[in-house]
């Protein structure tokens, strides 16, 4: 199992201001993953981080908006740039824990964010 | 069409109810199917995986059918703290993605 830790765990921002959320994981993984869920909505993948390269986007997101840092196998930054009221969601952190296809994925507490 | 499409919901049930969800996917090549839970304001957390012939769990029972790409969980006896959001997660080959259904709300009432 994994134990995902997020911090802010929630905040209200004004627009055009930007804010980073850390993500912390209790063991190393290769992949973290960042997700956005807005309200009564499923999860969105915004981007794939690996350790060491570039973060893979997912058609949408680019990292201009989103760019995500990877400094180690245990933790993550996202941060949501020049936000508007559209950028108001939550932001998941996820790892995947076990190896190969039937890997269990896990979550932080996520990150409420709403933006003025 | 979306990739994961799950009944809209939502489920209002009496406790002690049996309740069926159902989820359909279009990739002929997804690999894993798991079932997560949402509860309000909560990360997912994994319920169960799905495997092809059919896994219990207690009062859950998912199933899976490739030939129809579809996907069901059954709960028996609802208790009130199955009141959630279900939600019906498919990963594909080729690199693992994964994809979650928008949710089924479950209120299971007194």
């Amino acid at each position: 199992s994994a134990v995902i830790s997020q911090k802010p765990s929630r905040d209200i921002c004004q627009r055009g201001t930007s804010l980073t959320i850390q993500c912390q994981v209790d063991s190393q993984v290769t992949m973290m993953f960042w997700y956005r869920q807005q309200p009564g909505q499923s999860l969105t993948l915004i981007a794939t981080a690996n350790q060491g390269s570039e973060a893979t986007y997912e058609s949408g997101f680019v990292i201009d908006k989103f760019p995500i840092s990877r400094p180690n196998l245990t933790f993550s930054t996202l941060t949501v740039s020049n936000m508007s009221p559209e950028d108001s969601s939550i932001y998941l952190c996820s790892v995947e824990v076990g190896g190969g296809a039937a890997d269990t994925q896990y979550f932080g507490p996520g990150t409420r964010l709403t933006v003025l | 069409r979306k990739e994961v499409e799950q009944d809209p919901g939502p489920f209002n049930v009496p406790e002690g109810a049996t309740v069926a969800f159902n989820c359909t996917y279009s990739n002929s090549a997804s690999q894993s199917f798991f079932w997560y839970r949402q509860d309000c304001r909560k990360e997912p957390k994994l319920l169960m995986s799905v495997y092809s012939s059919g896994n219990e769990d207690g009062r859950f029972t998912a199933q899976l059918n490739r030939a129809s790409q579809y996907i069901s969980l059954l709960i028996r006896d609802s208790k009130l703290s199955d009141s959630a959001t279900y939600l019906c997660v498919v990963r594909n080959t080729g690199g693992f993605k994964t994809i979650f259904g928008a949710g089924t709300r479950l209120f299971v009432k007194a």
